[in-house]
């Protein structure tokens, strides 16, 4: 049962564009959202989160929206640069008596120049 | 600041036996969780501690237990390994639990 889907593996992205990441879920009990960006060799890093009373949060490049009536969820960054070459997870909270984080399965984005 | 830092970084053990992993997280957080992560799996969440007491728990078997010491330490112990426990094992700690966290390099786990 995957609860948070993130349906394409990978994403090819041209230096200085835009580029979105999406996440769809299918829990309503969820009630935080983050994003969390992963090199090689290397644990996850976090990005950005969003709470589920926001519909938007920005972070310099960084933005994420979440649209609860279509349980979804994307990360824009803008403008887009070599570096932000990586595997991108998202993840949700749940509150279900224990908390617990579900992650999505990654969405591997290349920039390229 | 130091970051999260794991050990070992690499591991190999036969089926069957047991395994020990260590996190010591960012000075001053918490909780600290615990991760796997495989490729068919994705990362699935093991379990969260935070001071001393485990707060939350993934699905896992019983064969996946953990502690946390006063300093926040935390040691992950996976008893009767199988071939399908092989996979990146990552730690995480935070301020204040399942919010952003900030995770080690993780331990690479062989089971053969």
């Amino acid at each position: 049962d995957q609860q948070v889907k993130q349906n394409s593996p990978s994403l090819s992205v041209q230096e200085g564009r835009i580029s979105i990441l999406n996440c769809d879920y299918t829990n309503s009990m969820f009630d935080y959202f983050l994003w969390y960006k992963k090199y090689p060799a290397e644990g996850p890093t976090f990005l950005i989160s969003i709470s589920s009373i926001k519909d938007k949060n920005e972070d310099g490049r960084f933005t994420v929206f979440l649209n609860k009536s279509a349980k979804h969820l994307s990360l824009h960054i803008v403008p887009s640069q070599p570096g932000d070459s990586a595997v991108y997870f998202c993840a949700a909270r749940a509150i279900q008596g224990a908390q617990k984080l579900v992650f999505g399965q990654g969405t591997r984005l290349t920039i390229n120049p | 600041k130091a970051g999260v830092t794991q050990t070992p970084r690499y591991l190999i053990k036969t089926r069957g036996q047991q395994v020990t992993l260590s996190c010591s997280p960012i000075s001053g957080h918490r909780s600290v969780s615990w991760y796997q992560q495989t490729p068919g799996q994705g990362l699935q969440f093991l379990f969260e501690y935070f001071s001393e007491t485990q707060r939350n728990k993934g699905n896992f078997p019983g064969r996946f237990s953990g502690r946390q010491f006063s300093n926040s330490r935390s040691e992950m112990n996976v008893s009767t390994l199988e071939l399908g426990d092989s996979a990146l094992y990552l730690c995480a700690s935070s301020l204040r639990g399942l919010y952003e966290q900030y995770f080690g390099p993780g331990t690479r786990l062989t089971v053969t």
